[in-house]
């Protein structure tokens, strides 16, 4: 079965700091990947989304990146983190036909 | 536009009650509608889906939704609540032209022994 793995689980950072988070997921391949912050535990909103090894889209321009250096693996990162990037955030992978999204445990992170 | 509304913020139900969490949805082409379920402090968790076929469909936990393709609807609902249900839920809708996932902003249930 396909499992999908995010961490840290939790992180605080001070401003100006940079970020990585990452992302694995076991038991398939060549899926879509995505990652989503959640602000205020609520709505959700798609950051960057990955249809193979280096193919990045992005949906907000915004003070992170994304980049995918592995087929099944999905790093979100920052150079220089804001107090508004504070929030949760969530890696995701779908099968390319199924698309149902699957979600991981999520991070959160606290800019300070 | 496409979009997905879920009219009410937060749906209180008393524990035995049968529960209904709403959603509606506007798109171009035919949908696939999803529901979601977000524990606290957790990751979001499929509940099941609508591709197409029977438009009654029946998902994790005892969770069944209804499409409604005259009414643009997808609710959610169980016969009969239990404290563990409540959640935060989430409607969401694609279509068969555009993979992207459009959310609602999402529903608090909370069931009351």
């Amino acid at each position: 079965s396909q499992t999908i793995h995010q961490w840290p689980a939790t992180l605080v950072q001070p401003v100006g700091s940079p970020l990585s988070l990452e992302c694995t997921v076991e038991g398939t391949s060549n899926p879509n990947l995505y990652w989503y912050r959640q602000a205020a535990g609520r709505g959700l909103q798609l950051l960057f989304y990955s249809v193979g090894i280096g193919q990045i889209s992005s949906e907000v321009p915004q003070n992170l990146s994304a980049s995918r250096p592995q087929d099944r693996q999905f790093i979100l990162s920052s150079k220089k983190l804001l107090l508004s990037d504070s929030g949760f955030y969530l890696c995701a992978w779908s099968e390319r036909v199924r698309n149902t999204i699957y979600f991981g445990e999520g991070s959160w992170l606290t800019v300070v | 536009a496409q979009s997905v509304a879920q009219p009410e913020d937060q749906v209180n139900v008393a524990e035995g009650n049968p529960l209904t969490v709403k959603c509606t949805y506007s798109v171009s082409g035919n949908p696939y509608l999803f529901w979601y379920v977000q524990y606290p402090n957790r990751g979001l968790q499929f509940l099941l889906k609508y591709i197409t076929g029977d438009n009654l469909v029946k998902g994790s936990y005892g969770f069944e939704a209804e499409f409604n393709k005259s009414q643009t609807s997808f609710h959610l609902k169980k016969p009969s609540a239990l404290v563990s249900d409540s959640a935060l839920y989430f409607c969401a809708v694609r279509t068969d032209s555009n993979y992207q996932l459009i959310w609602g902003a999402g529903t608090k249930l909370i069931i009351k022994p």
